[in-house]
């Protein structure tokens, strides 16, 4: 059981370039999230998808494209890389469950330069 | 408008004492869930505890204990008799009721503990 796979773990981009990245989850959760997180910042939310087919913006969504095809994949795209974009991102899935009992799982996340 | 603050930016300890981190919300949701997370600085997010907002008993986990007011909109964390490999930064963080995959994180609070 893997949980939340993050790829890559490190990236360097140089500005305007556009790259995605990865998220997968076998737990068959049905929510999907990105975050990113800045120094003093805390983790702030850019996309997150509530099923197959269906996503929504969050606090922080420009510059980032989102799709979710599949219930195990939620890739992260960066269409034109800006040095504002550097940053650690993480990808969270979580379920609900009864009673209230929802639960989030945490990818490893991606250190991302861009200079 | 929803709302975590950690005001506590930073906080040094000597070992074995105890240390309260605080977290502050808004929100006008009647139902919504509370969580405690630790990024040790290998970067990972480790879950801590989750709480139901209907559900206001306080709870004890060995050393860390927590102390939800929702008439003060907190939820309080205590490690007692702190150590060194406490040393991270945690993060308390909402979800508003019915959006699923959204978290609202606090600033966070890094937390040093000296031998």
């Amino acid at each position: 059981n893997a949980g939340v796979t993050q790829t890559p773990k490190f990236q360097v981009l140089k500005t305007g370039q556009s790259m995605t990245l990865q998220c997968a989850q076998d737990m068959n959760h049905e929510y999907m999230s990105w975050y990113r997180q800045d120094p003093g910042m805390g983790l702030r939310l850019i996309h997150y998808s509530v099923g197959a087919g269906i996503t929504d913006q969050g606090e922080v969504p420009n510059g980032y494209n989102v799709s979710r095809s599949t219930t195990e994949d939620f890739p992260l795209r960066l269409l034109s890389a800006a040095p504002s974009q550097t940053s650690v991102y993480f990808c969270a899935s979580s379920y609900s469950g009864q009673g209230g009992n929802y639960g989030y799982t945490f990818g490893s996340g991606t250190r991302l330069t861009v200079v | 408008a929803q709302k975590v603050t950690q005001a506590q930016t930073e906080i040094s300890v000597v070992e074995k004492e105890d240390v309260t981190l605080d977290c502050v919300y808004e929100t006008r949701d009647t139902t919504y869930y509370l969580f405690w997370y630790k990024q040790p600085p290998s970067g990972e997010l480790v879950f801590l505890i989750r709480r139901n907002s209907f559900d206001e008993q306080n709870e004890i986990s060995g050393r860390y204990s927590w102390n939800f007011q929702k008439s003060t909109s907190s939820f309080n964390f205590t490690i007692t008799a702190s150590q060194v490999v406490d040393s991270a930064v945690y993060f308390c963080a909402l979800r508003p009721y019915n959006q699923g995959g959204k978290l609202i994180f606090g600033q966070g609070t890094e937390l040093s503990v000296k031998p």
